[in-house]
């Protein structure tokens, strides 16, 4: 199995300021057609995971341009350049190459 | 607007069988892979599951082989996972997710989940 490994565990930001996750994975996410196969997802409290970025940099729909993705191979990167009071949650790095395996996870509160 | 909404879910006992479903709308459901993804309460997320958009390819966890099978009826927009043999480490909050496409081990929309206690 893939095994993605998510820092930090967690993260306390202050309003306006940026936060940073790092996702690694255990070997290259790169598929064969030529996309990487990496995700993040938001679970916000109460609520299910909703898509945040595909496939590394791609926003998803309705996602705020203050959310970005970087990365390739095995190192990955979510940033956010301003941190909001609605951004807190637990954020969730992904691999969907073949049998999709999930990092740990990074909570994100405001400070 | 995409909407999953599972349900099923209930308390059993070990050993038992539950079966649960998911009813899509507001996509063209037979067009998409699905996804059973599981969470133990406070804890982090599972894939459980995959079938493909026709349901000729399918494929579960190692901890589920053997005792959990996924399925889907497209003409009643339905996912469904069959389970058998529940333990209790099975315990946990079930999500069905549409993928993005036909054949996609990704997900981008998820339901709100149905709660299995073992």
């Amino acid at each position: 199995d893939v095994v993605l490994t998510q820092t930090p565990a967690s993260l306390s930001v202050a309003p306006g300021q940026p936060a940073s996750i790092s996702c690694k994975s255990s070997q290259s996410l790169l598929h064969g057609t030529g996309f990487t196969s990496l995700y993040w997802y938001v679970q916000k409290p109460g609520q299910s995971p909703r898509l945040l970025i595909y496939e590394v940099s791609n926003r998803f729909s309705g996602v705020p341009d203050r959310f970005s993705g970087s990365g390739s191979g095995t190192d990955f990167t979510l940033k956010i350049s301003r941190v909001e009071a609605e951004d807190v949650g637990v954020y969730y790095c992904m691999q969907g190459l073949h049998l999709p395996t999930f990092g740990g996870g990074t909570k994100v509160e405001i400070k | 607007e995409v909407q999953l909404v599972e349900s099923g879910g209930a308390v059993v006992q070990p050993g038992g069988s539950l079966r649960l479903s998911c009813v899509a709308s507001g996509f063209a459901f037979k067009d998409y892979a699905m996804h059973w993804v599981r969470q133990v309460p406070g804890k982090g997320l599972e894939w459980v599951s995959f079938i493909a958009w026709d349901g000729t390819n399918a494929h579960h966890a190692a901890f589920v082989e053997g005792r959990f099978t996924i399925s889907r009826d497209n003409s009643r927009n339905s996912l469904y996972l069959q389970m058998d043999s529940l333990r209790p480490e099975d315990t946990a909050l079930y999500y069905c997710a549409k993928g993005p496409n036909r054949v996609s081990w990704a997900f981008d929309y998820w339901g709100h989940g149905t709660l299995v206690t073992v």
